[in-house]
């Protein structure tokens, strides 16, 4: 069975604290891996999308890293706007299309 | 305007009422989604279609059914609710085996 674990499940930063989330996952197969993030009581806002092992994407303060087990978001120097809860999900080769979501990691920058 | 829209934002019913959500999207993509999400159980897919004459089940599809009326416009119906439907609903949408974007959600409530 596809399977996406997140970690931390909560993660609080000082603004200026670096630091990274994690996004292990057991697949058939891999197509893609997404992150997005999501403000409470809203949607989730992509943003990244990772094909291959070695892949990096970056956005401000936002990195994201691939290898074949696992994904990290690195958060450089975040400020307090970077709250969010966090999502990371996998498109599988194997079975009906669809995105299998981890549960998410709630992060909280203090100022 | 945002891409994908979802009405009602927020609906509050009663166990044994028929309700419908409904998603309307200006993206031009073929591909539609619904979601729920409950806390610490993550995302979960109801239903997706890939066209108006392609509709399938996704891992929770029992109590739920849903319309594509257009490309435009996926609906999501409970016949008859109850409490454990409780939840946030997201409707989103993809081109290809692409990122998915996602609506604002409708928090729904059946007491």
């Amino acid at each position: 069975e596809d399977q996406v674990t997140q970690s931390p499940e909560a993660l609080r930063l000082q603004e200026g604290e670096s630091s990274s989330l994690n996004c292990s996952y057991t697949v058939s197969g891999l197509r893609g891996l997404f992150w997005y993030r999501q403000d409470p009581g809203k949607g989730p806002e992509f943003l990244f999308t990772l094909y291959s092992a070695g892949e990096e994407k970056e956005k401000e303060r936002l990195k994201a890293t691939l290898t074949k087990k696992e994904s990290f978001l690195h958060i450089t120097a975040p400020k307090p706007e970077d709250s969010a809860t966090y999502l990371c999900a996998v498109f599988t080769q194997g079975g009906s299309e669809k995105l299998v979501f981890g549960k998410g990691t709630k992060l909280t920058v203090n100022p | 305007d945002a891409d994908v829209t979802q009405t009602p934002r927020n609906r509050i019913t009663k166990t044994g009422k028929r309700i419908m959500l409904e998603c309307s999207q200006t993206k031009g993509h073929d591909r539609m989604y619904w979601y729920r999400q409950d806390p610490g159980l993550g995302l979960r897919l109801i239903y997706y279609s890939f066209d108006v004459k392609d509709i399938n089940k996704g891992e929770i599809s029992d109590g739920y059914s849903v319309s594509r009326q257009a490309q435009a416009k996926f609906s999501l119906s409970l016949e008859s609710a109850i409490p454990n439907q409780t939840a946030l609903y997201f409707c989103a949408t993809a081109k290809f085996t692409d990122t998915q974007y996602f609506g604002p959600g409708t928090r729904l409530t059946v007491l």
